[in-house]
Formats: C-alpha cells, structure tokens, sequence
C-alpha cells in the first residue's frame, strides 16, 4: 500500500520567494495533518483538516502561512512570502478510521530559505 | 490547552543498558500513542495503549499507561544501535479530538 507522499522532499529557495508543500494522504483517511519540526520547537501543529474541511488552524505561525485540500486526495501547504525562520521539516500525516487510529506520517519536505 | 511533557530530553546509553522515557499530560487522557523517528526519517506509530494500568510488550519494549490516565512510559532493555532516534508520545484528552505531541526524548546508543 502507498503510504502518505510528500513532494518536493527538498526544497533550497530565496527568501521573498512562494514555496508550496504538497501532500496526498492514504487513500481513504479522511483525516490530514500539517507537521513542522525544527530543532527549537519540536513536532508543531500547524492545521488539521476532516473531510477536506480546516478543523484546527490555530498553529499556523501567521498569515505568510495557508492550506488547501481541494479534495480528498491532495493538499497544499503554501507560504508566501517565505522567510529564513520557516527553515524546517514539514511533514504531513493521515488518519483513517477515527482519532484512536495512529497517524501515518509522509516522508516529510526539507524547506531552507536562503 | 493540553499539555504533554516528555522526560528526559536527551539520554545517551552505553550498548546493552536500559533506558526509560516518561510521557505526563495535564488532563486525564484516552488514549497515548508512542511513536518512533529514526535520524533523517519520519515518526513511525509504534503502539497505542487505552486502559488504565494497561501494559504492552514488543520484543525489548514496555510500554506502560498510568492507572489515573494521566501519565505514560516506555521502557527498553538492553538497548542497541538500532534503537537509535527520537521517541514521542502523543496523548488524547478525553475532552479533545486530536492528540498532543510530547517534545520527544532522543536517545543516543554509544556501541
């Protein structure tokens, strides 16, 4: 079974520029998660949706940050204009099945601005 | 909010001792899921525990849920390289949809 895919896996851009994070879930999870991680603040909570609808986006850093997930199958994790401090690992996860299932977690993107 | 605190932040055994990590919520939880994340890798789902005073097994690894649901730990003996990496717990409130991750406990292994 595919698992949770994330691309691009790396991603070198100039600060200023637009920087989009994609994510498709395991087919039939109707639960999605945004994830950063960073040295200094851990495994953060970014935005969680529930059949494609934003439920909790109380952890996304500002506005420069927002999501999508136009269907079950795909979301966007976009931050414009991209800043040194967004330097991170951003993983996406799905749950299917409700919350006592476990997340899946995709392979994760590595964003630096420069 | 919820809050889940994970203790110790960074343990570094030598190859064949135990070690242990301490997950502690501040509301009674329904669940506590402990997950695993390699150098370089993602967080794996390792196991989930519901009941109170539950404990589970897995190989080397115990794993244990408080009786008051409110705290949780992870035990392995006699480590080995391989157990290299970053272990979380992520606990559910009772009163909560999703699950708050603790900060993690990164455990080094000197061979």
């Amino acid at each position: 079974d595919a698992g949770v895919i994330q691309s691009p896996r790396h991603e070198v851009t100039e600060m200023g520029q637009e920087v989009t994070l994609r994510c498709k879930p395991i087919s039939g999870h109707d639960y999605l998660f945004w994830y950063r991680q960073t040295m200094m603040r851990g495994l953060e909570l970014l935005i969680y949706f529930n059949n494609n609808v934003p439920i909790d986006d109380s952890g996304m850093p500002e506005d420069r940050f927002s999501a999508k997930m136009p269907n079950a199958s795909f979301s966007t994790l976009k931050i414009q204009p991209s800043e040194p401090r967004d330097s991170a690992v951003y993983f996406c996860a799905s749950i299917g099945g409700g919350w006592h299932q476990p997340q899946h977690f995709g392979d994760g993107t590595r964003l630096s601005i420069l | 909010g919820q809050q889940v605190m994970q203790i110790p932040q960074y343990q570094h055994v030598q190859e064949g001792e135990d070690f242990t990590t301490y997950c502690n919520s501040s509301t009674t939880l329904s669940n506590i899921q402990w997950y695993k994340q390699r150098p370089g890798g993602h967080p794996v789902f390792l196991i989930q525990l519901v009941k109170s005073g539950e404990v589970k097994k897995q190989k080397r690894l115990t794993f244990q849920f408080g009786e008051a649901k409110k705290n949780s730990s992870l035990h392995i003996t006699a480590t080995q390289t391989t157990d290299v990496g970053t272990y979380f717990c992520a606990g559910r409130s009772t009163n909560a949809g999703k699950s708050t991750f603790g900060d993690g406990t990164t455990l080094t292994v000197k061979p």
